[in-house]
């Protein structure tokens, strides 16, 4: 049964860049079947698309956070990670990391984390 | 941009069927996902593909799309179904989880 399990710190500060990091149980993350990523939620408000890569490396941004997003993985530590930088209180939200499977006509979610709240303030 | 429109809310009386919209341009080339979340808890995949239920997932779930627009209908709804639902597609450039729908507010009566 795959699970995986955010982690980083709760609490950012205005400007700085957040980290968090995504370890995947259960299943091997170089599996060529499916991309991982990150999706977060604002307090009280809808999912957006943050990000996904590939085991290889291959990286999709969202265009409107792209300046500010860099993913990385380490296969070897079955792990995925998501940096965010120059962050404001705008970027206070639930993040989600997530595997996904998408072919020609469409993709799908079919694992989350439980969701790590973070916080900007100073 | 891409972007999923949905209601913001519907209300369904128990046992009885409900549809809940998602549209958008990107539906023309791609299907649409479905996840339903409730309070504090991670999205979970209800429907995806032209109308494919993840194993677990009850067959009073369904889906369909229609032009620019996707539907996720629930028959003969239960007072768990209760919930926020998200449509997710595609988006014009290709980018696998591009574009989310604002998510509905399912109220079962």
């Amino acid at each position: 049964h795959l699970q995986l399990q955010e982690s980083g710190p709760g609490l950012v500060k205005p400007s700085e860049t957040l980290s968090l990091t995504c370890t995947v149980s259960g299943g091997s993350i170089s599996s060529t079947s499916f991309y991982w990523g990150w999706i977060r939620q604002p307090p009280g408000k809808g999912l957006e698309w943050i990000g996904s890569i590939y085991y290889s490396g291959t990286t999709y941004y969202n265009p409107s956070l792209e300046s500010r997003v860099t993913m990385s993985v380490d296969t070897s530590k079955n792990q995925f990670s998501l940096k965010l930088s120059s962050v404001t209180a705008a970027d206070t939200a639930v993040y989600y990391c997530e595997r996904h499977e998408t072919w020609n006509s469409g993709s799908y979610i079919d694992y989350w984390g439980q969701g790590t709240l973070i916080t900007v303030s100073s | 941009s891409s972007e999923l429109t949905q209601d913001p809310a519907v209300s369904v009386a128990l046992g009885q069927t409900v549809t809940i919209t998602c549209q958008g341009d990107s539906l023309r080339s791609y299907y649409a996902s479905w996840y339903q979340q409730k309070p504090g808890r991670a999205p979970v995949l209800v429907i995806f593909g032209k109308d494919n239920r993840p194993s677990g997932i009850p067959d009073r779930f369904s889906g369909s799309t229609s032009g620019n627009t996707a539907s996720l209908t629930i028959t003969g709804a239960r007072a768990e179904d209760e919930g926020d639902y998200y449509c997710n597609s595609r988006d014009s450039s290709g980018n696998h989880l591009g574009v989310f729908g604002g998510g509905t507010k399912l109220t079962v009566l």
